[in-house]
């Protein structure tokens, strides 16, 4: 059975800092997803990462993926309170279509 | 295009009724999905179709719970007899071909059920 972990469950951060937030998985899958959401709120894709080595970046944010680690992370540079949500990684199993997804990593950014 | 809407927003049931949410997909996207979330915790898939085949039924889909998606389009999600532990967010999302595995989620359906 797949599992998907992230750590830290929950980060407070105060802005300008930097962190990293990490996901595992427990089997062979070349595609990661991570996702924010706000409270009360859906999904919002962040970055979809299709192969080993992948690195995409988007504002503060940046995202890797190591597909023979199975480790993906997710980088926060120079945080800023707008980033304050829930973000998800999300694996889909080889050969399906389904999304199992992480525990979350709850971020505060403190002013 | 609108992205994927969903039907109502919020629900509130008493237990032991039945309820029934509505997806509307991106148009044109073949790939529809249903996710479950409780509070706290990251979405877990239910089922999803391809055109109008159901594929794939996660074992938390019991058989209270029954999903169609008649003529491919928009889908439905029946939950029959509902429990208080039903009570959660619904999602659905839809992605497009046999190529593309990035997934677009609705805003979600809440349902709480007294």
């Amino acid at each position: 059975e797949l599992k998907v972990e992230q750590n830290p469950l929950f980060l407070s951060m105060q802005e300008g800092k930097n962190y990293t937030i990490y996901c595992n998985y427990s089997t062979t899958s070349d595609r990661l997803y991570w996702y924010r959401q706000d409270p009360g709120k859906s999904l919002e894709s962040l970055f979809v990462l299709l192969s080993n080595g992948a690195v995409k970046q988007e504002g503060r944010l940046m995202a890797s993926l190591d597909t023979k680690a199975r480790l993906s992370t997710l980088h926060i540079t120079a945080a800023v309170h707008d980033l304050s949500a829930t973000y998800f990684c999300a694996v889909d199993l080889s050969g399906t279509y389904k999304y199992i997804f992480g525990t979350g990593t709850r971020l505060k950014v403190l002013a | 295009d609108t992205g994927v809407s969903q039907d109502p927003r919020h629900k509130i049931t008493k237990r032991g009724q039945n309820v029934t949410f509505r997806c509307d997909p991106i148009s044109e996207h073949n790939r529809l999905y249903w996710y479950r979330q409780t509070l706290g915790q990251g979405p877990e898939f239910l089922t999803y179709f391809q055109n109008e085949a159901q594929l794939e039924k996660s074992r938390l889909l019991s058989d209270r719970f029954s999903a169609e998606r008649p003529k491919g389009s928009f889908s439905t999600l029946e939950i029959q007899r509902t429990e208080q532990g039903d009570s959660a967010m619904y999602l659905c999302a839809s992605s497009y071909g046999t190529l593309s595995y990035e997934q677009y989620f609705g805003p979600g359906t809440r349902l709480t059920v007294t």
